[in-house]
């Protein structure tokens, strides 16, 4: 069975609204988790490291501001587009690392902003 | 970087046998990894190396040399199932994170 949850699967939402997408590590415990996004055909881009009780670390060229992450608890790091436009829709994917273990991913969230 | 490269398209026959290249250059790395991805969802693990060798798993294999900066995942009796796009990822030693490929994707054609 999974053990990274991710939810919303899919979202549609207007231009200049804000979505909220949640990652949570389902039997074990992830002080880091990433959160990466994809173009369709094209590779993994990571977004960001996100970090429990501490800031996220940003990847160069993605917005801090635009793209919020809390990590409040060990298994749960939310990702919020903010003030979202149709260049932010994308497929965006949560990472965890159990320890010693491999990744483990979410379902994944397709977003549309329309 | 880690210009990690990776065919971008192979086509196989179901039955068949196809094997995916994937060659790196880093400064290091823990190990490395193979994701299969069907179109719209997840990646899921596939075999992760972390010494030079093979690793077996069922029919699905893979393969590390570090002194050629070279992998290949070898998948054998291809299924109409096995169509996806193939990640090849190296788990970097300074921070843990995990640097992808672009990915082949693998057509198998009956």
């Amino acid at each position: 069975g999974a053990v990274v949850s991710q939810h919303p699967s899919r979202v549609i939402c207007k231009s200049g609204t804000s979505v909220k997408i949640e990652c949570r590590s389902l039997d074990f415990q992830a002080t880091t988790m990433f959160w990466y996004r994809q173009f369709p055909k094209k590779s993994l881009m990571l977004m960001a490291t996100s970090n429990e009780g501490s800031k996220a670390t940003y990847e160069q060229g993605v917005e801090k501001d635009k793209f919020l992450i809390n990590h409040a608890s060990l298994t749960l790091s939310t990702l919020t587009v903010t003030s979202a436009h149709p260049e932010d829709s994308s497929f965006y994917i949560c990472s965890a690392n159990r320890p010693g273990v491999e990744a483990f991913f979410g379902q994944g969230t397709r977003l549309t902003v329309v | 970087g880690q210009n990690i490269d990776q065919p971008t398209e192979m086509t196989a026959t179901e039955g068949a046998i196809v094997q995916i290249n994937c060659t790196y250059q880093t400064s290091g790395f823990n190990g490395l990894f193979w994701y299969q991805q069907h179109a719209g969802e997840a990646p899921t693990f596939l075999s992760y190396n972390v010494l030079d060798g093979l690793e077996e798993k069922g029919r699905f294999s893979s393969f590390l040399s570090r002194s050629k900066g070279y992998s290949y995942l070898l998948l054998k009796e291809l299924q109409m199932k096995d169509s996806a796009s193939y990640l090849c990822a190296l788990l970097l030693a300074s921070d843990y994170k995990l640097s992808f490929g672009a990915g082949t994707t693998v057509t198998v054609r009956a």
